[in-house]
């Protein structure tokens, strides 16, 4: 069975601190990852896409992958509390698979 | 507008009473998926299409039933709803090999009782 293994949380960061939100994965053949955000009660929303090693920057948001240790990150510099909501990571081999989901609440 | 729809959005209905949730796209997708969302189970993919009449199972099928026959559409059907199949359920529709394009539809909230 390949998993994608996440934090549920909940992880609580103070507003305007960076947030922190981890994934593992089993499946050594995936090539894509992806960071989604999900609202209470909404569908989840694609934020993030990485497909190489190293980090990749869109605005506050900052994915990091490391293939050689199965592992993918996602930085969120200057929190707001519109960021709480629930973080899907999901990696793409044979199928997109995702986490479970970590739940971000910002504190102002 | 570029959307993915859902009807209905929230449905009650009881056990082994034939319903079908209906899905479609604008955005001329090729790959149409359905997945289901359980607290601390995360989202699990029911069934997926490739294209036009090509469907296949994907971790959870049992009890599903999905149909391709136009490009936009892609129901999902429950011939015998039972209540473990009370779930949220989402729509989600992508060009082929390209993840990068999902949108997932607004969700459809079904209690079997």
């Amino acid at each position: 069975q390949k998993e994608v293994e996440q934090n549920s949380g909940p992880l609580s960061v103070p507003e305007g601190a960076i947030a922190s939100l981890n994934c593992t994965y089993s499946d050594r053949v995936s090539q894509s990852f992806f960071w989604y955000r999900q609202y209470s009660g909404k569908s989840p929303e694609l934020i993030m896409s990485i497909y190489s090693n190293g980090d990749k920057e869109d605005g506050r948001f900052t994915a990091q992958l490391n293939k050689a240790s199965q592992y993918v990150s996602l930085l969120i510099r200057d929190s707001q509390p519109s960021d709480s909501a629930t973080y899907l990571c999901a990696s793409q081999g044979e199928k997109l698979t995702f986490g479970t989901g970590t739940r971000l609440t910002i504190i102002p | 507008e570029a959307q993915v729809t859902q009807n209905p959005r929230y449905l009650i209905t009881v056990t082994g009473k034939k319903l079908t949730v209906t899905c479609s796209q604008n955005m001329n997708h090729e790959y149409m998926s359905w997945y289901r969302q359980d607290p601390g189970l995360g989202l699990r993919q029911i069934y997926y299409s490739m294209n036009v009449e090509v469907t296949d199972k994907g971790d959870v099928p049992e009890g599903y039933k999905v149909s391709r026959k136009e490009k936009r559409n892609f129901p999902l059907i429950l011939e015998s709803p039972s209540p473990n199949q009370t779930s949220l359920y989402f729509c989600a529709s992508n060009l082929a090999g390209s993840t990068d394009t999902q949108y997932f539809g607004p969700g459809t909230r079904l209690t079997v009782l």
